[in-house]
Order: structure tokens, then sequence, then C-alpha cells
């Protein structure tokens, strides 16, 4: 069975600083590659994906994210992170052709103004 | 997209007591997923739920545990029974459109 890492749990920047979370996983088939973040008080939304392609992917709100196949990883990258990005960010991975998702135990990003 | 409706928010619920959770979308839909997220771990699926027939469950997860409904395509319940402190936790709904997964707002569950 695949399985989801991200390595950093709680992340805290200061408004303008870089962001970058690390997620790999284990599965050597085609995958579908997505990052979803949680505002608080709402729901899980789709932040950006990966199906093919252009592996340097751009999501909602200045977010990207690149796939790197032979390092299995999808980290997620921002130049200059606002206090309104504070949230919780969780990276997924779908096997093709599978229609579950595996979750990685997600992010807790605080941005300080 | 699906926009999916989940009740309620939040419980506070005696041990040994059961609690159902309401999961509504806006369109009809094949399968419905039930997660559970606990504190600092990543989102658990629970169980699969299509209409017409029994939910397939993960390992770890048993029908008298988490038995669940799907009595039609655009609704599914998750009853949480003979509740531990052990099941505290955020319950969560699930659909898929276009390979993208919709979710709930989630049911944020304590037992004392």
């Amino acid at each position: 069975a695949q399985s989801v890492s991200q390595h950093n749990h709680h992340v805290i920047l200061s408004e303008a600083a870089s962001l970058e979370l690390g997620c790999n996983y284990s599965y050597g088939g085609t995958v579908n590659l997505f990052w979803y973040v949680q505002y608080p008080g709402q729901h899980l939304q789709l932040l950006l994906k990966y199906f093919s392609g252009d592996p340097l992917v751009k999501g909602i709100k200045g977010f990207e994210a690149e796939f790197i196949k032979s390092k299995f990883s999808f980290n997620l990258r921002k130049p200059s992170v606002q206090w309104s990005d504070t949230a919780e960010y969780f990276c997924a991975v779908k096997p093709g052709g599978s229609y579950i998702p595996t979750f990685g135990r997600g992010t807790s990003l605080i941005v300080h103004p | 997209s699906a926009v999916i409706s989940q009740k309620p928010s939040r419980d506070i619920c005696q041990r040994g007591t059961s609690l159902t959770i309401q999961c509504q979308v806006d369109s009809q839909v094949t399968m419905m997923f039930w997660y559970r997220q606990q504190p600092g771990q990543s989102l658990t699926l629970i169980a699969t739920a299509n209409q017409g027939s029994e939910a397939t469950y993960e390992s770890g997860f048993v029908i008298d545990k988490f038995p669940i409904s799907r009595p039609n395509l655009t609704f599914s319940t998750l009853t949480v029974s003979n509740m531990s402190p052990e099941d505290s936790s955020i319950y969560l709904c699930s659909v898929t459109g276009g390979s993208e997964a919709f979710f709930g707002q989630g049911t944020r569950l304590t037992v004392v």
C-alpha cells in the first residue's frame, strides 16, 4: 500500500518569508498528486494537483508544487507567505485508476503578521 | 465540483452512547467516503459507501462500530456506536469528482 510522508508537522513563519513543505510518497506506479488546504473553520479544499505533463504545477493563491519522480516527491512552495496562509496543509497521493487518495498527516502553518 | 453539508459540526457525547453524522451532497454521486482525522494524524479512510449495497470498510474499522447508511445518491450517515474517549476525533464525509476529492466541513466529536 502507498504511504505519504510530510516532513514538517508544524511550521511558523513571518510574513514575506518563503515556504517549502516537503511531501514524499511510496508507490512505484503512476500517481496523481494533490495538495489540500484547510483554513481555520473551513472545509478541506484543493490547492493544486498534478496528473501529468509539466512537473511544476501552479495552484491558487500563489502556491506551486514540483513533482520530482526520481525522488518520489511533491513539495509545495510559495515565495512569500501572507498571514492569510495560516492553515493546515495536506499532501495526498492517488494511484492511477484508484478512487481513493492516501493523505499525509498534515502540516500546520502559522504565519505571523 | 460538489458542495457537501455535514452535521452536526460538533458534539460532546457521553461514553457508551452513539452519534449519527449526516452528509448531504448537492449532486448525485456513486461513492461517498467517510474519514477520521485524529489530532496530529492524517485522514484515515473508514469506509466507502455505495448506494444500494453495504459499505466497504478499511482494515481496523467494523460495521458494528461504524454502521453506515446510503439510502440514495445524495445522502449518507455514519454512526459512531458505543463511544469511548478514543473515538474523539474529526469525522469527514467526502466525494470525488474529476479525480478531485471534496469534503464536508467535518464533525468534531468529543467523548467524555
